[in-house]
Order: structure tokens, then C-alpha cells, then sequence
């Protein structure tokens, strides 16, 4: 069935340093990535998310890559604050669903 | 405007009793879906409702959770004879129209003793 993959499952890095997470799905039909921010006991929130029909898409410090031939897709996170601290989920819809990955819990050390 | 709510925001149960979970959300959203979020985990599909068509059930992992959505707006999942490992976050987001962007609920946090 459709799967997704995220790595790594953890991540720390030193404030003001970028953050790259990456994601794999299997479904060369799919056409829609988001990306959520859960922080410790929240909903998660969509931070930013990508359509098949480009490669790369920005908003201030995040931006994510889109690879459709390799089918992965990445966030990348620059200029990383304590705030951004949180569990990251990226997700590919498959049909009308979203298939998650498994999370990736970031830290940003001061 | 309103988001998406959900209740009650904690629910403790002992096994084998039968709990519901409520569901309100964003008005005029047509789509409506539910996971399922163990400690530490990602999200589990449940099952996705579309406006008037036939729900898409299938992530259900057993025959003892059910859910309905009455009206096109709320919905409730229902889990009987509930078991320990159904101990977990059940969170709910909603849609303008499937496969756009989801806004979630603060969840349901569902223990059973």
C-alpha cells in the first residue's frame, strides 16, 4: 500500500544552523505534500506544503524541495530559533487521503 | 472564524466499556477525516467522509470502531468493548474539499484502564 518514510526520526541542531528533514512516498500519483508542526501536546499545523507541478517552494525561513523522478521531497529550515523545536510531519496524498510519515522530533540547542 | 473542535478534550474508560468522540468542524468544510496519534507516533488514517458520498472507512482497524457524520457536519466516532491499546490521541481535521489543506482539532485524549 501507499507508504511514506521520514528521516531522520530525530534532530538536533545548534541555533541559528538549518534543519534539512526528507520524505519518501510510493505513489507516483500523488500530487500534494504538507508539512506539519506538532509542538508537545498541540495540534499540528501546516507550515508549508508543495504541488507536483513545481520543485521548490519558499515562505521566510522555510522552504521545501520537491523531487518527483526520485518521488522524495524535503523541508529545509534555515536560521533555526528554540521555537522551531517540535515534531515535523510530512504527509502525500494518495487519492483524497494523507498517508503521514512518522515524525521527525527536532531540537534547536541554544 | 471557528476551527475545529473536538470533544471531550479527555476521556479515561475502563475496558470493555464503549466511548464516543465528537467532532465539529470548520462550517462549510465538506471533508472531514480522522486519525489516530499513539505516544510518540505519527498519525494513523481512520476514516475520511466527502460531502454525501460514502465514507472511505478504511482504516479502521477493527470492526469495534465506527463513525457517522450526520448532516454533512459533525461526526462521531464511536469505539466499543474499547481495549487498552485503543489508548491513544484520536484527532479530527477538516477541509474546504478533499485533498486540500487540513486543519486539525485539538484531539481527543483517550485512555482505557
Amino acid at each position: 500500500g501507499e507508504n511514506v518514510e521520514q528521516h531522520p526520526s530525530t534532530l538536533s541542531v545548534q541555533e541559528g544552523d538549518s534543519a534539512v528533514i526528507k520524505c519518501t512516498y510510493s505513489d507516483s500519483a500523488s500530487n500534494y505534500f504538507p508539512w506539519y508542526k506538532q509542538e508537545l501536546g498541540k495540534r499540528p499545523q501546516l507550515i508549508i506544503d508543495i504541488r507536483s507541478n513545481v520543485g521548490e517552494k519558499k515562505d521566510q525561513r522555510i522552504a521545501v524541495t520537491l523531487n518527483k523522478t526520485a518521488k522524495h521531497f524535503s523541508l529545509h529550515i534555515t536560521e533555526t530559533q528554540p521555537e522551531d523545536s517540535a515534531v515535523y510531519f510530512c504527509a502525500a496524498l494518495y487519492g483524497q487521503n494523507f498517508v503521514f510519515g512518522p515524525g521527525t522530533r527536532l531540537s534547536v540547542l541554544p | 472564524g471557528a476551527g475545529v473542535s473536538q470533544s471531550p478534550s479527555n476521556k479515561v474508560t475502563e475496558k470493555g466499556k464503549d466511548v464516543e468522540l465528537r467532532c465539529d468542524p470548520i462550517s462549510g468544510h465538506t471533508a472531514l477525516y480522522w486519525y489516530r496519534q499513539s505516544l510518540g507516533q505519527g498519525l494513523e488514517f481512520l476514516i475520511y467522509f466527502q460531502g454525501n458520498s460514502a465514507p472511505d472507512k478504511s482504516g479502521l482497524p477493527s470492526d469495534r470502531f465506527s463513525a457517522e457524520r450526520t448532516g454533512g457536519s459533525v461526526s462521531t466516532l464511536t469505539i466499543q468493548r474499547t481495549q487498552q491499546e485503543d489508548s491513544a490521541v484520536y484527532l479530527c481535521a477538516s477541509s474546504l474539499r478533499g485533498g486540500v489543506e487540513q486543519f486539525f482539532g485539538p484531539g481527543t485524549r483517550l485512555t482505557v484502564l
